[in-house]
């Protein structure tokens, strides 16, 4: 199985300053296709995961500017570009270019 | 709007079994992938099964493989998860979501059912 690791897994942010988190894959997430199936998802306490972000760097409908995707092959980073109220939880990433599907650990963005 | 909505959840002991359901709607549902993912409280998500949208092919995580059957019924617009054979180590939360060949994501998700499996 494919091995998501990202780090950190916890990250304390000051409102309306940037948080950066990485996530590196044990091999190559580019697909035969020509794709990379690397998407991040966040979740809220209590509430189900959301799509933020899909294939590396597209917005999912209604995520904010304020997120971007970035990265290729096996290392790939989702920055908040200034951190709102709203952003806690826990953001994961989540390779879907081979079987079975994996996820990474998750790191928990925390308000200081 | 489009919804997924898990049901079925409970608590079983070990050994036991249990269905769920999930129902969607605000989308046209036979033409989707359908998978479900599993999270231990606390813990990370796992991904667990998925089902073609004609239902013709499935997949499954090796931790549940010959004990969790998934199915769909097209014309009820619901997934299942057919749960034999339970083990502690199935306490969880499971989601069912959707799968968007277009996004290559998991791009709607329910609110989620608890499976607790415990004497």
């Amino acid at each position: 199985d494919i091995v998501m690791t990202q780090t950190p897994l916890s990250s304390p942010v000051i409102l309306g300053q940037p948080a950066s988190f990485s996530c590196r894959s044990s091999q190559s997430l580019v697909h035969s296709d020509g794709n990379t199936y690397l998407s991040w998802l966040h979740q809220r306490p209590g509430q189900p995961p959301r799509l933020l972000i899909y294939k590396i760097s597209n917005h999912f409908s209604g995520v904010p500017d304020r997120f971007s995707g970035s990265g290729a092959g096996t290392d790939f980073t989702l920055k908040i570009s200034r951190v709102e109220g709203d952003d806690v939880g826990v953001y994961y990433c989540m390779q879907s270019t081979h079987f079975p599907y994996t996820f990474g650990q998750g790191t928990k963005l925390e308000i200081k | 709007e489009v919804q997924l909505v898990e049901s079925g959840g409970g608590l079983v002991q070990p050994g036991g079994s249990l269905r769920l359901s999930c129902a969607a709607s605000g989308f046209i549902f036979s033409t989707y992938w359908m998978h479900w993912v599993r999270q231990v409280p606390g813990k990370g998500l796992v991904w667990v099964s998925r089902i073609k949208s004609d239902g013709s092919t499935t997949t499954y995580a090796d931790s549940v493989k010959g004990r969790f059957t998934i199915s769909r019924d097209n014309a009820k617009n619901t997934l299942y998860l057919q749960m034999n054979g339970l083990r502690a180590d199935d306490t969880a939360v499971y989601y069912c979501a959707r799968w968007s060949d277009y996004y290559g994501a998991l791009d709607v998700w329910g609110q989620g059912s608890t499976v607790t499996v415990s004497s």
